[in-house]
């Protein structure tokens, strides 16, 4: 039951550009958004959420934007610097659920310098 | 203490046998979590501890069981290993029930041959 998908397994960006990775969602009883970041042979890294009474979220050059209505949330990497290539998981967490988290497959982003 | 640390950090064992892996959060981290990662997928919630009593738990078998003890440490613990059980186990930990992000362990790589 993949609640969570991430559709783009991989992507490739040139240094300074914008990245923006995807996220799509199946269950309304999530209220809370989450991505994080993993290095190989580390474990993933909480890099920025947004609850879901809120559409944006920023933080430095990271920003998530959520659109409930299409059950769709993005991370946007400006600009995208080579040390963002990783692996990129997209969670979603819901009350009614103790808050535990599902998560998407993950997309692999890889930033040319 | 800070951080979350996962031992062992790699596992070979054989078809039917058990074995368990060991997790120790951060200091006043009551809520862990346990996550499943196969090869290129994201993590599987397996079952959530909240102040050592199960709190939740994902579409895994009952042969998969777990402790949380009051020193903030955990175990997974998986009986008759079967080949697909081969993955990355990651612990996950966080203050309460609120809806923060986990501090995620770097896991056990667990091979079952």
């Amino acid at each position: 039951d993949q609640q969570v998908k991430q559709n783009s397994p991989s992507l490739s960006v040139q240094e300074g550009r914008i990245s923006i990775l995807n996220c799509d969602y199946t269950n309304s009883m999530f209220d809370y958004f989450l991505w994080y970041k993993k290095y190989p042979a580390e474990g993933p890294t909480f890099l920025i959420s947004i609850s879901s009474i809120k559409d944006k979220n920023e933080d430095g050059r990271f920003t998530v934007f959520l659109n409930k209505s299409a059950k769709h949330l993005s991370l946007h990497i400006v600009p995208s610097q080579p040390g963002d290539s990783a692996v990129y998981f997209c969670a979603a967490s819901a009350v009614t659920n103790n808050n535990d988290m599902r998560f998407g497959a993950g997309t692999r982003l890889t930033v040319k310098p | 203490e800070t951080g979350v640390t996962q031992s062992p950090t790699h596992l070979i064992k054989t078809r039917g046998q058990q074995v368990t892996l060991r997790c120790s959060s951060q200091s006043g981290h009551n809520t862990v979590s346990w996550y499943q990662q196969a090869l290129g997928q994201g993590p599987q919630f397996i079952f959530q501890y909240y102040r050592e009593e199960e709190n939740g738990r994902g579409n895994f078998p009952p042969r998969f069981s777990g402790l949380q003890f009051p020193n903030y440490s955990s175990e997974l613990n998986v009986n008759a290993l079967e080949l697909d059980d081969s993955a990355l186990y990651l612990c996950a930990s966080r203050p309460g029930r609120t809806n923060y992000g986990y501090t995620f362990g770097s896991g056990t790589r667990l091979t079952v041959v």
